[in-house]
């Protein structure tokens, strides 16, 4: 069965450091998310792309955080300068349509900021 | 802005219970998401629905439209159905495809 895979599972990071969170949506899905969980919150909607660019972001979403897909395949989530607050677990989602379609979510990726 | 309410908050059962599950909406949608997460955190889809209702397993999920309410069955629980359920749901308007979530509850059945 096709899934979203997301790498690394784990990262631990300087407070201050770039990171890049790593997506491979399911290959015929058009939609693409990332989404983050704070620990003991709920999930919360960061931003969504379609078409190559940017459709929707949250206010969560500000010019630290940029998302890229560099080669057709893969999704990346980058944050340019990390904060203690930034530490959650990152879930990209894909979904072939905007709507009324089944959403796919990835493993999630718990970054800790230290 | 839709917000999602769920209830109860918590929610311990004895094994081969009946268990429901509440979410509520305040905004028109387009599709509801039932979601299960695990300790360790992934997420998996359960059910997307539009309207009526939809049953895989021992999973039962239904909408009230105009209500604006769903809920999530689970006939003879079992240990293994011990998760957080999560509610989500997309908006009817505009180009907002995203999911707004809900806080989740937390299912423990006991053996």
């Amino acid at each position: 069965e096709p899934e979203v895979t997301q790498t690394p599972s784990h990262q631990v990071t300087q407070m201050g450091q770039e990171v890049i969170l790593r997506c491979v949506p399911i290959s015929n899905h058009l939609y693409f998310y990332w989404y983050r969980q704070i620990l003991g919150q709920k999930v919360e909607f960061l931003v969504s792309f379609y078409n190559n660019e940017i459709s929707e972001k949250s206010e969560i979403f500000d010019d630290q955080f940029s998302v890229e897909r560099p080669d057709g395949s893969n999704f990346t989530l980058k944050i340019r300068s990390t904060k203690l607050e930034d530490s959650a677990m990152y879930f990209c989602a894909s979904s072939e349509g905007r709507v009324e379609t089944e959403a796919f979510f990835g493993q999630g990726t718990r970054l800790t900021v230290v | 802005k839709n917000e999602v309410e769920q209830s109860p908050q918590n929610l311990t059962a004895q094994e081969g219970e009946f268990i429901t599950i509440n979410c509520s909406y305040s905004v028109g949608i387009s599709a509801l998401h039932w979601l299960q997460q695990h300790p360790g955190g992934g997420i998996v889809s359960l059910f997307m629905l539009s309207s009526g209702k939809k049953k895989h397993g021992r999973l039962i999920a239904t909408i009230n439209i105009q209500e604006k309410h769903s809920s999530l069955h689970i006939t003879a629980s079992h240990p293994r159905d011990s998760a957080v359920y999560i509610c989500a749901v997309r908006s009817k308007t505009g180009a907002n495809s995203k999911l707004t979530f809900g806080k989740g509850i937390t299912l423990s059945v006991r053996p």
